[in-house]
């Protein structure tokens, strides 16, 4: 069975300051597949970014940074100097290999960046 | 624009009567899945397809609940003898096929109220 925690529910900071999302995962599968999404208020579910089991390299896109760490089952995400437009809710995703992915999601964490 | 839509994106109907949703893909995306959100909850897996064949149905999808995907275009997901439980987002994601992880692309649901 496949798992993901985020164990943040809620988050609050002031603008321009970082902020780091919690993603913990179980699963028995050697081979997995992690995911963030944003979901803003208007509702749609936007894609952040996906990263394969083997491959353990921390990513940069812009003010977006994610540290996978197999060891510790951990996918966290930050964002750094915040802005309002970063306000809402971040799911963690697992999906399984093969050819297809029934994709497990966290329950999310919803950030509120403060002007 | 030539993201997932979803018809119509929102519905208000009495406990005992019929729904169905649709759920346009991106064109060149051969699968096509159906998840449901509550309120404070992450997407909830219900059915996936892989062009017309409906090859995994989540244990959430009781009898009441059917999806196809004739042409292995467009889906419809018809729930039958609604219930106040049902009351959620319907949202349908599309990725495109392979045996990699591929991130899925979701449209901008369809919600659901029973009265």
């Amino acid at each position: 069975a496949q798992k993901v925690t985020q164990a943040q529910t809620e988050i609050s900071v002031v603008e321009k300051e970082d902020v780091t999302l919690d993603c913990v995962y179980e699963t028995r599968d050697t081979t997995y597949y992690l995911f963030w999404y944003k979901q803003p208020p208007s509702g749609e579910l936007v894609f952040l970014i996906r990263r394969n089991s083997f491959d353990e390299q921390n990513e940069i896109s812009g003010r977006y940074s994610w540290n996978f760490q197999k060891s510790t089952s951990s996918f966290n995400f930050t964002i750094t100097a915040s802005q309002v437009v970063d306000s809402a809710v971040y799911f963690c995703a697992l999906s399984p290999p093969g050819g297809y992915q029934k994709v497990t999601f966290g329950i999310g964490t919803k950030l509120q960046v403060i002007p | 624009d030539t993201g997932v839509s979803q018809d119509p994106r929102h519905k208000i109907t009495k406990r005992g009567q019929n729904v169905t949703f649709r759920c346009d893909p991106i064109s060149e995306h051969n699968r096509l899945y159906w998840y449901r959100q509550t309120l404070g909850q992450g997407p909830e897996f219900l059915t996936y397809f892989q062009n017309e064949a409906q090859l995994e149905k989540s244990r959430l999808l009781s009898d009441r609940f059917s999806a196809e995907r004739p042409k292995g275009s467009f889906s419809t997901l018809e729930i039958q003898r609604t219930e106040q439980g049902d009351s959620a987002m319907y949202l349908c994601a599309s990725s495109i096929g392979g045996s990699s992880g591929y991130e899925q692309y979701f449209g901008p649901g369809t919600r659901l109220t029973v009265t």
